[in-house]
Formats: C-alpha cells, structure tokens, sequence
C-alpha cells in the first residue's frame, strides 16, 4: 500500500527555520519527483516545489513566492525527502503536504495527511 | 506564476449539473494537456478526480468530467449528490516546469 506521511511541523517563531520531512513506503521513491504543497488556513492549495529523481538529477523546482528561503532534498535509501524552510515568517503558517508524480505523468496521486507549520511569537 | 482563476463558489441541486471553469494563459493551462483537478472535503486530504485535462483514476465515479478549450479548463458534475459538497482545485503544469493550482471553488449541493 502506497504511504505518504509528513512529520515535523510545530510552533515556530518568525525567522527561524524547520525541516519537514516524508516518509514514504508501498513504492519505489526513487522513481518519482516529490513534492510539497502548502495551505493557509481556510485558504487554497499552493505548489512549493518538487525534487526531480536522481535520474534526472534530482534537481529542484520551487515556486517563486518561496524560492531562496526553501529548498527540497531527498534520501531515496530511507524513502525520505525533505522541505528545508529558512527565514519563516507568519504567512508561511499552513498545513503542508507531500505528494508525488512521476515524470511526464503530470498529476499528484497521492497525498500525506499534512503537517500543521504555525509561524508565531 | 499567478494562481489560476476558478469561481469562488457554485452551487446546484440533486442531480443537476454544475461546471467549475479553471482559467489560466498560454503558458500554462493553454500550453499543456496536463490540467488535473482535486476534490476536497473539508477538513481531509486532497484527492485527485481528473487527469490530463479529461481522464477520470479508477474508482471516480464518470459524472466527473473535464475538458479544455484554449486556456480555459473546465470540470462538470453531472448528476450532483450531496457527497460532491466539496471544493474543488484545478492544477497546470507550467512552461517553468512548475505547477500552479487554482484559487478553488466551494460546490454546494442545495
């Protein structure tokens, strides 16, 4: 069975930084891009970015509202990839989830539960 | 990239039909066949209901249906039930190689 479970979320203050993390199982991680997806409370979905596979690099491609403040990795031997947030500030309060696709298969079929970020003094 | 335009809401009674319009530019929803849309009821995770602008995964029921025309996509509900109150979020990939999502649309079963 196909698993998808962010962890890490929590009460932060403004400014600092926290890493997300998902863990997936039931799959081969290694062959699809992951990403990440955000939603502000009582608002709509947001794309953050995705992390391509390492066939194609692994590179990175994030949405220009967070771009420079964070950044996608992956670890495909514990089925791991990460959202690296740096410099939070209070917008970035939301619940984020990971999901995946695989290239040129343009849609996210699974998703995690989601993990609540509050950015707050 | 700015999100895609989708009305705030829509609303119908048992068994009519609603159509949820997704409008983006050339460089996204225009540009690709790769519009999906999201079903999301509240309080729970995403779910995917339509991919590549008209495929339905297993298990949608095929009163869920999409089509495109330029850079306008667009999701119909046939037949409407109570458990399609829900919202709704199309999604293009991007000329960026991005994704973008729709601002999202509240549909209401009268």
């Amino acid at each position: 069975e196909v698993q998808v479970v962010e962890s890490g979320g929590g009460l932060v203050q403004p400014g600092r930084s926290l890493r997300l993390s998902c863990s997936t199982s039931g799959f081969t991680i290694g062959d699809y891009l992951i990403n990440w997806v955000r939603q502000a409370p009582g608002k709509g979905l947001e794309w953050l970015g995705f992390i391509r596979t390492k066939t194609y690099g692994g590179t990175t491609e994030c949405a220009a509202s967070v771009k420079g403040r964070f950044s996608i990795s992956r670890d495909d031997s514990k089925g791991i990839a990460y959202l690296q947030m740096n410099n939070l500030k209070t917008e970035d309060t939301a619940v984020y989830y990971c999901t995946r696709h695989r290239h040129a298969y343009n849609w996210f079929d699974y998703w995690g539960p989601g993990t609540l970020v509050t950015v707050s003094s | 990239q700015s999100a895609l335009t989708q009305p705030r809401s829509v609303s119908g009674s048992p068994g009519q039909s609603v159509t949820i319009s997704c409008t983006g530019t050339s460089s996204d929803v225009g540009g690709y066949n790769y519009v999906s849309w999201y079903q999301q009821h509240p309080g729970k995770v995403p779910k995917l209901i339509i991919f590549d602008v008209t495929k339905r995964p297993s298990g949608v029921p095929d009163r869920f249906s999409g089509s495109k025309s330029d850079n306008t996509a667009s999701l119909t509900i046939s037949g409407l039930q109570a458990e399609d109150e829900a919202d709704y979020y199309c999604c293009s990939f991007a000329v960026t190689s991005t994704f973008v999502f729709g601002t999202g649309t509240e549909v209401t079963v009268l």
